[in-house]
């Protein structure tokens, strides 16, 4: 699985955008990008995931490059509940059953008021 | 639904004494469960994967006659930490697959005195 590289903090204003980078210039072709925060003392939650065009759901947008090789994680109105670990994680195939996750250290948000 | 739960959640137990920690997906079958340890400010580190019916996969530098996982059902796998020590002390985490994605649970803290 292809490697990535995240900032190992950043800070956000309550209730303004989260703009959350990850390169991962080495990502194959069938590899998927996913996005899991972890907030402190709890097991990881899995926020959203993509292969080349954007995404949106409940909790987040994801913005993939054109190359792929870099994408941004969105959370538009950060909330203090928001504070955690983000994680980038670029995994093998989406139909590969029980694909490992590889998770490396991730960004510290920290969403203050 | 998806739903991954963890028993005990914390535990404390003696140098030499063997820990079992029990991971169950509450509303799916699952034929892969992961098993990672997480220590103090480090990220979530894969130990192996478990298959149900079938001996586990365990990680580079993971002990496996220390680290005993089973996997004897689609909704429960078990990991035994035999002989603790207290650098074994640290944040256990599962995650079980349902087809192509990984819940996590709430991980349980061990701390052998």
């Amino acid at each position: 699985d292809a490697k990535t590289t995240q900032p190992t903090s950043m800070d956000c204003a309550e209730g303004r955008a989260a703009n959350l980078p990850c390169n991962h210039s080495t990502i194959s072709g069938n590899e998927y990008v996913y996005w899991y925060r972890q907030i402190h003392s709890q097991g990881p939650q899995y926020i959203i995931h993509g292969l080349k065009n954007n995404e949106t759901n409940e909790m987040a947008s994801l913005i993939i490059t054109e190359d792929r090789k870099s994408s941004t994680l969105i959370l538009p109105h950060a909330t203090l509940r928001d504070t955690a670990v983000y994680y980038c994680i670029v995994r093998v195939a989406k139909n590969n059953p029980g694909g490992k996750l590889i998770f490396g250290q991730g960004t510290e948000l920290s969403v203050k008021p | 639904g998806a739903v991954v739960s963890q028993h005990p959640s914390w535990v404390i137990c003696k140098s030499g004494t063997s820990v079992k920690i029990e991971c169950r997906s509450l509303d799916f079958q699952a034929t892969t469960m992961f098993w990672y340890r997480q220590f103090p400010k480090q990220s979530l580190m894969l130990m192996a994967t478990s298959n149900e019916g079938s001996k586990a996969t365990y990680e580079q530098g993971v002990e496996k006659d220390k680290f005993l996982i089973n996997h004897a059902s689609l909704t429960l796998s078990t990991l035994t930490v035999t002989s603790a020590h207290p650098e074994d002390s640290s944040f256990y985490i599962c995650s079980a697959s349902e087809s192509y994605e990984q819940y996590f649970g709430p991980g349980t803290r061990l701390t052998v005195t």
